[in-house]
């Protein structure tokens, strides 16, 4: 099975960096990805790690570490509009196993 | 493209009533997935397939059943609807088994 933590809720100021981590268990894994999911909208790609290390893109950067079971989603200069649901999810054999999200609110 | 269309937004069915959502894509995928998400919660993996006909259960299968006659189009049933069945559902599709999943708008659905 699938086990995905990741906080409920953070909250950061306009401008800061806030940093979501998730840790997962689980029986198979071929890759983790994070998705932005406004309210009331479908969730939308932001990125995939495969491998160990660190992947950068724009504002956004995502990290992994296979041997521990841990990802961090990296959020650089906040903009009121980063403010959503962030879900963690493990990839294995075809399927996406999600986190229940972490709700980012941004203040300005 | 549209991408992934789903029909209808909203619906309120009535307990032991049923009812098909429908999902379509046209980008030509051949993974096609449908989840459902709870207030507060993550998404779950109700069914998937892999190709026109092919499918198989994801997490949460029970109480639904899917077809996939064609590559563009992949509906939901539900037969008996339950309230447990309150949901909202996605359907999402992808090209490849490791790229990244386009979701669909969202149903939005309440079975009192």
């Amino acid at each position: 099975g699938q086990n995905i933590d990741q906080p409920t809720e953070m909250t950061a100021t306009e401008g800061a960096i806030v940093q979501i981590n998730c840790t997962y268990q689980t029986s198979g894994f071929n890759g983790l990805f994070w998705y932005q999911q406004h309210a009331g909208e479908a969730p939308t790609f932001l990125s995939y790690n495969v491998l160990d290390g660190l992947e950068e893109k724009g504002r956004f950067s995502s990290f992994l570490s296979r041997s521990k079971g841990y990802s961090y989603l990296l959020l650089k200069e906040l903009q009121m509009k980063d403010s959503a649901s962030y879900l963690c999810a493990t990839y294995n054999d075809y399927k996406l196993s999600f986190g229940a999200g972490t709700t980012v609110t941004v203040r300005a | 493209n549209a991408g992934v269309t789903q029909t209808p937004k909203f619906r309120i069915l009535k307990i032991g009533q049923s009812m098909t959502l429908q999902c379509a894509q046209d980008m030509n995928h051949n993974y096609m997935y449908w989840y459902r998400q709870d207030p507060g919660m993550g998404l779950k993996l109700i069914y998937y397939s892999v190709g026109a006909g092919i499918t198989d259960k994801g997490e949460v299968p029970n109480g639904y059943n899917v077809s996939r006659s064609t590559t563009e189009d992949f509906p939901l049933r539900l037969e008996l609807a339950a309230p447990s069945q309150t949901s909202v559902y996605f359907c999402a599709s992808s090209d490849n088994r490791v790229n990244e999943q386009y979701f669909g708008p969202g149903t939005r659905l309440t079975v009192t």
